[in-house]
């Protein structure tokens, strides 16, 4: 499987700031997935992220808010703006795997965000 | 009606006894189906994936995948301790995006 690390793996940010959150992958891979843990609950797909074109957003999640950047196929970055306590959650990033079962997603290692 | 249903638990399952996890989904045409463990504030684990009818072992895992009924479960065997944690019963839709269900918490007992 895809080895995934991500940084930060953890922040407290003050409301109105931004964060943005980088995901290393030490593979290429095309597509690279981003989500969002809210406290107690699933995971939510925010986007998509594709190299040399634009992300491609869930509904209920516009790139105002949280813009993606896909510079290479081995990285990609996922901001929170203008952050409210509403926006504390995980945020995981996820690839395919490049072995044997094509279509199998792994995820990072998170980033814990607490909005204050 | 969610996309992808499961019990949220807790499931309490003596050590040694089987615990059953249930999902069912909505869109008949969904082809691959995953089960991830999720440890308290940690990030989700694949343990099992499964695209036919019928069952699927690895170890003390087993899925069960029945397409006509469009639900999907997961079975573990000889439960342990560190067999407590969260499960999540995922749904592969377009494009690779996965569909998560809200997760079944299995407390094992000692």
């Amino acid at each position: 499987s895809a080895v995934i690390s991500q940084k930060p793996s953890r922040d407290i940010c003050q409301r109105g700031t931004s964060l943005t959150i980088q995901c290393q992958v030490d593979s290429q891979v095309t597509m690279m997935f981003w989500y969002r843990q809210q406290p107690g609950q699933s995971l939510t797909l925010i986007a998509t992220a594709n190299q040399g074109s634009e992300a491609t957003y869930e509904s209920g999640f516009v790139i105002d808010k949280f813009p993606i950047s896909r510079p290479n196929l081995t990285f990609s970055t996922l901001t929170v703006s203008n952050m409210s306590p509403e926006d504390s959650s995980i945020y995981l990033c996820s690839v395919f795997s490049q072995g044997t079962v094509p279509d199998t997603q792994y995820f990072g290692p998170g980033t814990r965000l607490t909005v204050l | 009606q969610k996309e992808v249903e499961q019990n949220s638990g807790p499931l309490s399952v003596p050590e040694g006894a089987i615990a059953s996890l249930n999902c069912t989904y909505s869109d008949r045409g969904s082809q691959s189906f995953f089960w991830y463990r999720q440890y308290s504030g940690k990030s989700p684990e694949l343990i099992m994936s499964i695209y036919s009818n019928g069952d699927k072992e690895d170890g003390r895992f087993t899925a069960q995948l029945n397409k006509a009924s469009q639900y999907v479960s997961l079975l573990i065997r000889d439960s342990q301790p560190s067999d407590s944690a969260t499960y999540l019963c995922a749904v592969k839709r377009s494009w690779g995006k996965l569909q998560f269900g809200a997760g079944t918490q299995v407390v094992v007992t000692p």
